[in-house]
C-alpha cells in the first residue's frame, strides 16, 4: 500500500542530544514538509522540499536542520540549539504539479525531553 | 495578523444541528484552500477541497468568499463521530508549495 511512515511514534531527548525524526513516502511525490503541533495549536510549518536536494525554511526553522538526499526520505533533526522541543511532529507529502493537491500526513512522532 | 484565523472554540452542538466554521486568510494571492478533520493526536487528513463555486459532499458544504477573504465549512445533521478539531488550510500559490495551517476550531457533538 502506498502511504507515508514516519518513526518513531514517541520519542525522548536528553539535554544537549540531536535527535533525528524519519519520514518515507511511497507515493511518488515530489513535495514533502514537516510541520509541529503543540497542544492546542495548529500545525506551523518547520521545512519544505519540492524537489530531491533542495528545501526551504519555513516558519520556525531554527533549531531544526533536514535533507533530501532521495525523493522518498525527508528526514528532520532535531538539534541541541532548539530548546524546547516538546511537541508533535508531523511529515506530509503531496503531487507538486496537481493544482488541489491533498497533502498525505504520517502518523506523527511525539517528542519529549526527559 | 496571522496568516490563517480560525475561532477555535469549542463549539458544542447536539446531534442534529447545523453548524458553521469561518476562516479568514489574509493574503489576497492565495490560490488554493482545504479543510482538514483532525481527531485527537492523529494525523490530518482532507475532508475536502474548497472551489469558487463552492461544492458539497454529503452533509459537508465548503464556501469560498475571495472578496472578503474567508472559507467557511457547513455541516448539516450533526454527528457524534463529527466531534474533531476542523484545520482551514490555505496555498499561497502553485510555484511556492507552502500551505498554512490555521489553529483549527475544536466541534463537541453530544448526544
Amino acid at each position: 500500500d502506498g502511504g507515508i511512515t514516519q518513526s518513531p511514534k514517541y520519542l525522548f531527548r536528553k539535554e544537549g542530544q540531536n535527535v533525528t525524526l524519519s519520514c518515507e513516502q511511497n507515493l511518488n511525490h515530489d513535495a514533502m514538509y514537516w510541520y509541529r503541533q503543540d497542544p492546542g495549536q495548529g500545525l506551523r510549518l518547520i521545512y519544505y522540499s519540492q524537489i530531491v536536494n533542495d528545501f526551504q525554511k519555513g516558519d520556525i526553522a531554527e533549531g531544526y536542520s533536514v535533507s533530501r538526499e532521495k525523493k522518498e526520505s525527508f528526514p528532520l533533526t532535531v538539534t541541541s540549539a532548539q530548546k524546547n522541543p516538546t511537541a508533535f511532529y508531523l511529515c506530509a507529502s503531496s503531487s507538486r504539479t496537481a493544482t488541489n493537491e491533498k497533502l498525505f500526513f504520517g502518523s506523527g512522532t511525539q517528542l519529549s525531553v526527559l | 495578523r496571522k496568516e490563517v484565523e480560525q475561532d477555535p472554540g469549542p463549539f458544542n452542538v447536539p446531534e442534529g444541528a447545523t453548524v458553521a466554521f469561518n476562516c479568514t486568510y489574509s493574503n489576497s494571492a492565495s490560490q488554493s484552500f482545504f479543510w482538514y478533520r483532525q481527531d485527537c493526536r492523529k494525523e490530518p487528513k482532507l475532508l475536502m477541497s474548497v472551489y469558487s463555486s463552492g461544492n458539497e459532499d454529503g452533509r459537508f458544504t465548503a464556501q469560498l468568499n475571495r472578496a472578503s477573504q474567508y472559507i467557511s465549512l457547513l455541516i448539516r445533521d450533526s454527528k457524534l463521530s463529527d466531534s474533531a478539531t476542523y484545520l482551514c488550510v490555505v496555498k499561497l500559490s502553485s510555484n511556492t508549495g507552502k500551505l498554512i495551517f490555521g489553529q483549527g476550531t475544536t466541534l463537541q457533538v453530544k448526544p
